[in-house]
């Protein structure tokens, strides 16, 4: 059975650093590609990156380049999505998803994980 | 790259069929047979419900259907149930090589 295991919630203060993970299992995870997808309280689903465990090539939205960074364990089957500072307008749900490519559907998401930033 | 059009809400009655619009441009709806919508409660993650502008998983009912003209991609959901009631979104490929989702709409069953 595929699934996608997230790291639980997180409190965080503005400035601080924080790395959360997305473990893969049932499938071989070096042949699907990873995206990360951030939902804001009450609002809409917004597309951030992805990455391809097995090169591992990686591309961003536009407006998520350079204020996250996303990347993969291979050997733990892992990948990860961080942030150097936080902002309060990070808050959010945050959301992995497994795709065949990058051009396709997700079949396959994690249960998400909430990130707080508050001071 | 902006986020698609879509509706904010639409509604129906249970057994009526709806449809939900969702406008990009050339550069993604427009330009590849890559959309994708999904449907999603309260509380929970996504579920995809239509891949490939077309396509159907096995485990979604054939009530759901997506079709495409030009720069706007269309979900249609026929006889309606009040378990149908949540936000859809639709995605897209885009010529960055990256996706993009639409506002979402929230359906509501009257």
């Amino acid at each position: 059975e595929v699934q996608l295991l997230q790291s639980g919630a997180e409190v965080k203060k503005p400035g601080e650093s924080l790395k959360i993970s997305c473990k893969g299992s049932g499938y071989t995870f070096t042949n699907y590609w990873i995206a990360w997808v951030r939902q804001k309280p009450g609002k809409g689903l917004e597309w951030m990156g992805i990455i391809y465990p097995g090169d591992p090539e990686s591309r961003y939205s536009p407006s998520f380049e350079g204020q996250v960074t996303i990347s993969v364990d291979k050997s733990i089957n892992t990948a990860y999505l961080q942030w150097s500072r936080l902002k309060a307008s990070d808050t959010a749900m945050y959301y992995c998803a497994r795709h065949v490519s990058p051009d396709s559907g997700s079949l396959y998401w994690g249960q998400g994980t909430l990130i707080t930033v508050s001071s | 790259q902006s986020a698609l059009t879509q509706p904010a809400s639409v509604s129906g009655s249970p057994g009526q069929s709806i449809t939900i619009s969702c406008t990009g441009t050339s550069s993604d709806v427009g330009g590849y047979n890559f959309v994708s919508w999904y449907q999603q409660h309260p509380g929970t993650a996504p579920k995809l419900l239509i891949y490939d502008v077309y396509n159907r998983p096995s485990r979604v009912s054939d009530r759901f259907s997506g079709s495409k003209s030009g720069n706007t991609a269309s979900l249609t959901i026929s006889g309606l149930q009040a378990e149908d009631e949540a936000d859809y979104y639709c995605s897209s490929y885009t010529s960055n090589r990256t996706r993009v989702f639409g506002g979402g709409t929230k359906l509501a069953v009257l």
